[in-house]
């Protein structure tokens, strides 16, 4: 069975930096694009950013509201994904989801994680 | 960016009731459109993909439709377990997008 664990999230100060990490087991990681979603009530699901799998370059593209100030990477030794997210904003705080996810021809393929909670505050 | 317009926001419905759900995208996404549905304090679970497309395991009284921007989910007589949160996604390009989500609650 395909499962991600997401873990780093917690409390933190604005402008400080957080470092999620997404494991994946019960699949091929490598073989899997990451993607991280975050959530919060008033703005719902908002895609953050993607870091493609290596064999389609792990390329890394970033959302609006995150470029310039994260970094996306992976380790498929370990099976884990990363997301870096510096100089923090209250607006920050959200529940985040790391996907796997390929497509093989038209079957989608993937899992979400169960998330982890990030609460930026003073 | 694809903006996605979901609406109803909120739908009461009874058990046994047939309901639906639309999702218009601001561009032309072909059939790359995926529905998910989400209970308080979970994650996403994926329903549909390729707009009709029902994901291994979900109950066949779920289904969608639609091409091109606009899209449909139904639910054929509501089970308890269905009054959740759903969402629907655009996966035609990389930065996805998602819909603001209908609250499917009891009348």
């Amino acid at each position: 069975e395909m499962q991600l664990v997401e873990s780093g999230g917690g409390l933190t100060q604005p402008g400080r930096s957080l470092r999620l990490s997404c494991t994946g087991s019960g699949f091929t990681f490598g073989a899997f694009a990451i993607y991280w979603v975050r959530q919060t009530p008033g703005k719902g699901l908002e895609w953050v950013g993607v870091i493609r799998s290596n064999a389609n370059g792990g390329t890394t593209e970033y959302g609006a509201s995150v470029m310039g100030r994260s970094s996306l990477s992976r380790d498929d030794s370990k099976n884990t994904a990363f997301l870096q997210v510096n100089s923090l904003r209250t607006e920050d705080t959200a529940v985040y989801y790391c996907v796997a996810r390929r497509l093989s021809g038209s079957k989608l393929e993937g899992s979400w994680g169960q998330g982890t909670l990030v609460t930026v505050s003073s | 960016d694809t903006q996605m317009t979901q609406s109803p926001s909120t739908l009461s419905a009874s058990v046994g009731d047939s309901v639906s759900i639309t999702c218009r995208a601001s561009q032309n996404i072909h059939s790359w459109l995926a529905w998910y549905q989400q209970k308080p304090g979970k994650a996403p679970k994926l329903l549909i993909y390729k707009a009709s497309i029902l994901e291994s395991g979900v109950p066949s009284r779920f289904s969608g439709s639609g091409s091109g921007t606009e899209f449909t989910l139904t639910i054929s007589s509501l089970q308890p377990d269905d009054f959740a949160t759903y969402f629907c996604q655009q996966y035609n390009t990389y930065s996805w997008t998602f819909g603001q989500g209908t609250k499917v609650e009891f009348k």
